[in-house]
């Protein structure tokens, strides 16, 4: 069965610095895909990144970029150059590349940015 | 196209009443889940759409739970005999068959049940 963790509740970053929060996760499946997403206080999920299991490259989308250590099985979001509006619950999830492919979420990091 | 659209927003509602929320994915998104996310949670999976057809349901799916996708357009999501414990925020996700980095989320209908 697949499992994420994410074991930082809580992270608190000076404005404009960088951020690291951190993902591990747990399949024995060889084909899954890796995901973040953003939730701000008004609920909705905002995807921010995408990696698959096959990918080579670690993943980047402008100031996020995803640290994929396949053989460590984690999945570390990198934020850089951290903004105000980055304050958010964020969300590592993981699904596999066949059947339903349904989303399994870790438990989420409340990362907040101080002026 | 708008994104995924969930209607209501809020609902508070009475133990024991029956509530329905409805979901509009991305129209030419085949696939819809729903998710169940509770305080302080990350969401949790109830069930899955491929067009029409419901293809998986989760365990948490009790049989107060049913949901539709008719003609494999909107989704409704109906609980009936609504217990306390049934609060909490419900998402609607669209995607392609193919999946990758095209989960699409709706802003969820959060319900209250006192």
């Amino acid at each position: 069965a697949q499992k994420i963790t994410q074991t930082q509740p809580g992270m608190f970053v000076q404005e404009k610095e960088a951020v690291t929060l951190d993902c591990t996760y747990d399949t024995s499946d060889q084909s899954y895909g890796l995901f973040w997403y953003k939730q701000p206080s008004s609920g909705e999920m905002i995807f921010l990144i995408y990696q698959g299991s096959y990918d080579e490259q670690n993943a980047t989308e402008g100031r996020y970029s995803l640290n994929f250590q396949k053989a460590r099985k984690s999945a570390n979001l990198v934020i850089s150059a951290s903004q105000l509006g980055d304050s958010a619950m964020y969300f590592c999830a993981m699904t596999y590349l066949q059947g339903a492919q349904k989303l399994v979420f870790g438990q989420g990091t409340r990362l907040t940015i101080n002026p | 196209d708008t994104g995924v659209s969930q209607n209501p927003r809020h609902k508070i509602t009475k133990r024991g009443q029956n509530v329905t929320f409805r979901c509009d994915p991305i129209s030419e998104h085949n696939r819809l889940y729903w998710y169940r996310q509770t305080l302080g949670q990350g969401p949790e999976f109830l069930t899955y759409f491929q067009n029409e057809a419901q293809l998986e349901k989760s365990r948490l799916l009790s049989d107060r739970f049913s949901a539709e996708r008719p003609k494999g357009s909107f989704s409704t999501l109906e609980i009936q005999r609504t217990e306390q414990g049934d609060s909490a925020m419900y998402l609607c996700a669209s995607s392609l068959s193919w999946g990758q980095g095209g989960y699409t989320f709706g802003s969820g209908t959060r319900l209250t049940v006192v």
